[in-house]
């Protein structure tokens, strides 16, 4: 049974800081990564997706890795601001007739601080 | 293009009284999702349509949880009796084709069951 495990739970840091969150499963069967980002209140707005024959997807100050033998995977974000502070979860499709569906992550909720 | 449509945003019902939500997908989106978000968790899965056929009800508490979707567009997701952990944020998805390709989520519709 896939797995999908984000550490930390929280994490804050001050602006202008790059940092990292993280993602693993237990399963690397899988189709494809995508990572996700909800505002307090909100719905999950897609960041990257990341197929499961690729390495990385960049968009922005943002930039997404995956490691499948490892059953890894990292979002990298560069020079935070206080606009990035929300909840960033990453979920996995499945690979084999799993139907599409995705499984999350508990997600990491982060705060940049001016 | 227009987003996952939900409606309402929110309902406060007591214990053992009937809800209903409703989502519009993305139009031409033929993969449909609901999810469940519990506070502080990541989304689960409840069902998932293909058109207007089920694909994954698997994690559904049919004795008290129903959904369809008429004519492979709209959907309804039902919760009758509603119990106190049925409080959550119900978020529906869609994607053009099951199995691959990115995921777009509506702003959810959030229960609270007293």
């Amino acid at each position: 049974k896939q797995e999908v495990t984000q550490i930390p739970a929280a994490l804050s840091v001050p602006e202008g800081e790059n940092l990292v969150l993280n993602c693993s499963f237990t399963d690397s069967a899988i189709y494809n990564l995508q990572w996700f980002r909800q505002d307090p209140g909100k719905g999950l707005t897609s960041l990257l997706l990341i197929q499961s024959s690729q390495r990385e997807q960049t968009s922005g100050r943002l930039n997404a890795s995956l490691d499948k033998s490892s059953g890894r995977s990292t979002l990298y974000i560069a020079a935070s601001q206080p606009g990035d502070s929300a909840t960033y979860l990453c979920a996995v499709r499945p690979g084999g007739n799993q139907g599409g569906k995705l499984i999350f992550g508990q997600g990491t909720e982060l705060s940049v601080k001016p | 293009e227009a987003g996952v449509a939900q409606s309402p945003r929110y309902k406060i019902i007591e214990k053992r009284q009937s809800v209903a939500f409703w989502c519009n997908p993305i139009s031409g989106h033929a993969t449909l999702y609901w999810y469940q978000q519990i506070l502080g968790q990541g989304p689960k899965l409840l069902i998932q349509f293909q058109n207007n056929g089920v694909v994954d009800d698997s994690q559904l508490p049919k004795d008290r949880f129903s959904a369809e979707r008429l004519k492979g567009v709209d959907s309804t997701l039902k919760i009758q009796p509603a119990k106190l952990e049925d409080s959550a944020v119900y978020l529906c998805a869609s994607s053009q084709n099951v199995g691959v390709g990115e995921l777009f989520f509506g702003e959810g519709s959030r229960l609270t069951v007293l």
